[in-house]
């Protein structure tokens, strides 16, 4: 979805550097979400927000933490990369009540 | 915790109409159910959403049973271009509920 965008779009880097991983959108939307998928696999929430000042843990919040500088705008930081940290992110936005989920195009992290 | 059991995957054939089962026997009271459909490297896209009966939208149904224990997404007459994974999804994060993707199912479709 165009409204919700992903930067990079691709990553490589090397186990114990820090990386930041953006998404912004254009939907208005107050909510917003970090998953994370593995091949195979479903995905995995990572850490959600309702709106700017809340915060909140998803089920794999470990190695992992974020930011919400404005409505628009959460950042997902990984602190020090390490290979298992390697997957496809996905920021979502949505707009409450039933959790109906938006997705951006996805950040394909690969860590050496 | 709500767990979502999904077949791993399902053929069909153009113009037929297929149905996808999900279960989730922990439902909470709170819970909807969500279907998203995923293409390769692409985000998961919203297909369909309900609480309980049948809801319809110009591309799915979704059918859930009284005791929601489960529900059936259905597609009808698939082209080619239905084949993706679709994913159940069962929670509600409102008021620190959880919110959890199954495995997917894996739908081909073949001409």
């Amino acid at each position: 979805d165009a409204d919700v965008t992903q930067t990079p779009r691709n990553r490589i880097t090397k186990t114990g550097k820090r990386i930041m991983l953006e998404c912004s959108q254009t939907k208005g939307h107050d909510r917003m979400y970090w998953y994370r998928q593995d091949p195979g696999l479903g995905l995995r929430l990572i850490y959600y927000s309702f709106d700017v000042k809340d915060i909140n843990k998803g089920e794999i919040s470990d190695g992992y933490s974020v930011s919400r500088q404005a409505q628009a705008k959460f950042s997902l930081s990984l602190e020090s990369a390490i290979p298992n940290q390697t997957a496809l992110y996905f920021c979502a936005t949505g707009t409450g009540g039933t959790d109906t989920q938006y997705f951006g195009p996805g950040t394909r992290l690969t860590v050496l | 915790l709500a767990k979502t059991t999904q077949p791993i995957s399902m053929d069909s054939y153009e113009g037929q109409e297929v149905n996808i089962t999900c279960s989730h026997n922990n439902i909470a009271t709170n819970d909807y159910i969500t279907w998203y459909q995923q293409f390769p490297s692409q985000g998961p896209r919203f297909i369909i959403q309900g609480y309980k009966t049948k809801v319809t939208n110009e591309v799915a149904s979704l059918f859930i049973p009284a005791d929601r224990k489960s529900s059936t997404l259905s597609l009808p007459r698939v082209s080619l271009s239905d084949t993706a994974v679709y994913y159940c999804l069962v929670g509600d994060l409102n008021q620190g509920g959880k919110l959890i993707f199954g495995q997917g199912t894996e739908l081909s479709v073949k001409p």
